[in-house]
């Protein structure tokens, strides 16, 4: 069974631009949540997706979305990219609550 | 909000030699998930705990937690190259126990010595 599958593993954007970054969960898995994991915060949780609808929300700036799609397939989205916003993104999927989660390995953006 | 304090923050051991991680949470823990990770890659899933005084083992690791739900700790035993890496203790903040939406230690970083 594949595991969640992140594209693409490595961005370098510069200051303004806009990012999409992908993630397909594993097959069935229709919980999908987004994490910023960064040296001087950690990990932390952006939102979560299920059946296309975001159910969950972190303390992220609006310049930061996300969607979903039928196929439980999801999209992040940062617009008007700050030095700040460089980490690695994780994507995780989970069958049901109670359930953990599991990780892809992550796209690294990079902002020059 | 809840807090998840993880120590020690690093740990260098030699080959063989058991060690603990402890996970201290500020809130009941209702649900706890313990994960490795490799640095700069994803969160490998170790063990989830759910229950007070529960304990879970797999191959060489033993994941507990407290009677009051508030402490977690990982033990491994005769420590080996490849246990080395980033150990995170995740839970969720809310009552429910679901696991959509985690709040992560900031995690232990363990160095095996051969």
């Amino acid at each position: 069974k594949a595991g969640v599958t992140q594209t693409p593993r490595y961005l370098i954007k510069t200051r303004g631009q806009q990012v999409t970054l992908s993630c397909s969960p594993i097959s069935g898995h229709r919980s999908v949540s987004w994490y910023q994991q960064t040296p001087g915060q950690g990990l932390q949780f952006l939102f979560e997706y299920f059946s296309e609808t975001q159910r969950n929300k972190g303390n992220f700036p609006g310049r930061f979305s996300g969607r979903q799609f039928s196929n439980s397939r999801s999209e992040m989205n940062v617009s008007t990219l700050e030095l700040g916003d460089s980490a690695l993104y994780l994507c995780a999927s989970s069958l049901l609550g109670y359930q953990p989660q599991h990780f892809g390995d992550g796209t690294r953006l990079s902002i020059l | 909000s809840q807090e998840l304090e993880q120590s020690p923050q690093s740990l260098i051991v030699q080959e063989g030699k058991n060690l603990t991680i402890n996970c201290t949470s500020s809130k009941t823990l209702y649900g706890l998930y313990w994960y490795k990770q490799k640095y700069g890659e994803g969160l490998i899933f170790l063990m989830m705990l759910q229950k007070g005084g529960e304990e879970k083992s797999h191959e060489k690791i033993t994941a507990k937690l407290d009677e009051k739900k508030q402490q977690s700790s990982l033990h491994i035993t005769a420590s080996q190259p490849s246990h080395a890496g980033i150990y995170l203790c995740g839970a969720d903040p809310n009552s429910g126990g679901s696991n959509y939406k985690l709040t992560f230690g900031k995690g232990t970083l363990l160095t095996v010595n051969p």
